[in-house]
């Protein structure tokens, strides 16, 4: 099945810096990537994906790339702020006989964000 | 925009007692996840239901059971619990037929608490 390695586990940056949190996927046949951004308690928040079929996709201050090739895919998050503290996780997906398979998430990122 | 819906939100159940979590997807979602996650961790891929069957299985208990109904609504059944259960059970849906969106859509979670 499906593994997902997602690196760094903790994240601290300055407030206005930027963001980098990479993974990795072993599924060729995944072909949508998402990355969800969740605060302590609550549901996951998608805050941008990127099909398999596209490089590189943007979405003001954050932006995601895909090497399929390399099995890797990116989040950069720049000008960070305060608010943008939270566990972001990737996941990789496919397709199953008839209908969306099961997101497969990374470990998470604890990103921390200090004025 | 109607959201997925969960309930109960909060559920505390005692050693070898039962739980039923309920689920109702966005109206016209064909496809139906359920997910736990423990604290610190990523959300684990439980089961899915696309068109009320059973369309994939992950690491669910044997203990826990789970159907989609006719109004698409989906319940996970959970019988004698046990204290590592308790965690925050998620719910998402889906449009896997043509000409649906690639985003999974994640209700708020019920979290359940086994004492």
């Amino acid at each position: 099945g499906e593994n997902v390695e997602q690196h760094p586990s903790t994240l601290s940056v300055q407030e206005g810096d930027s963001a980098v949190i990479k993974c990795t996927y072993s599924d060729s046949a995944s072909n949508y990537f998402p990355w969800y951004k969740q605060e302590l308690g609550k549901r996951p928040q998608l805050i941008i994906d990127i099909r398999s079929n596209v490089g590189e996709k943007k979405d003001q201050r954050i932006a995601v790339t895909l090497n399929k090739t390399a099995k890797h895919f990116s989040l950069h998050i720049t000008e960070t702020q305060p608010e943008d503290s939270a566990v972001y996780f990737c996941a990789a997906r496919g397709w199953v006989t008839d209908s969306w398979g099961k997101l497969q998430f990374g470990a998470g990122t604890q990103v921390v964000v200090t004025p | 925009a109607a959201g997925v819906i969960q309930s109960p939100r909060h559920l505390i159940k005692e050693k070898r007692e039962t739980a039923t979590l309920k689920c109702y997807p966005i109206p016209r979602h064909d496809t139906v996840y359920w997910y736990q996650q423990g604290p610190g961790q990523d959300p684990q891929f439980l089961i899915s239901f696309y068109e009320k069957m059973q369309s994939d299985k992950g690491s669910i208990p044997d203990r826990f059971s789970a159907q989609q109904f006719s109004d698409y609504h989906s319940e996970l059944n959970m019988s004698s619990l046990e204290l590592g259960d308790s965690a925050l059970y998620f719910c998402a849906s889906s449009l896997s037929a043509s000409g649906g969106s690639y985003e999974q859509y994640f209700g708020p979670g019920t979290r359940l608490t086994v004492t």
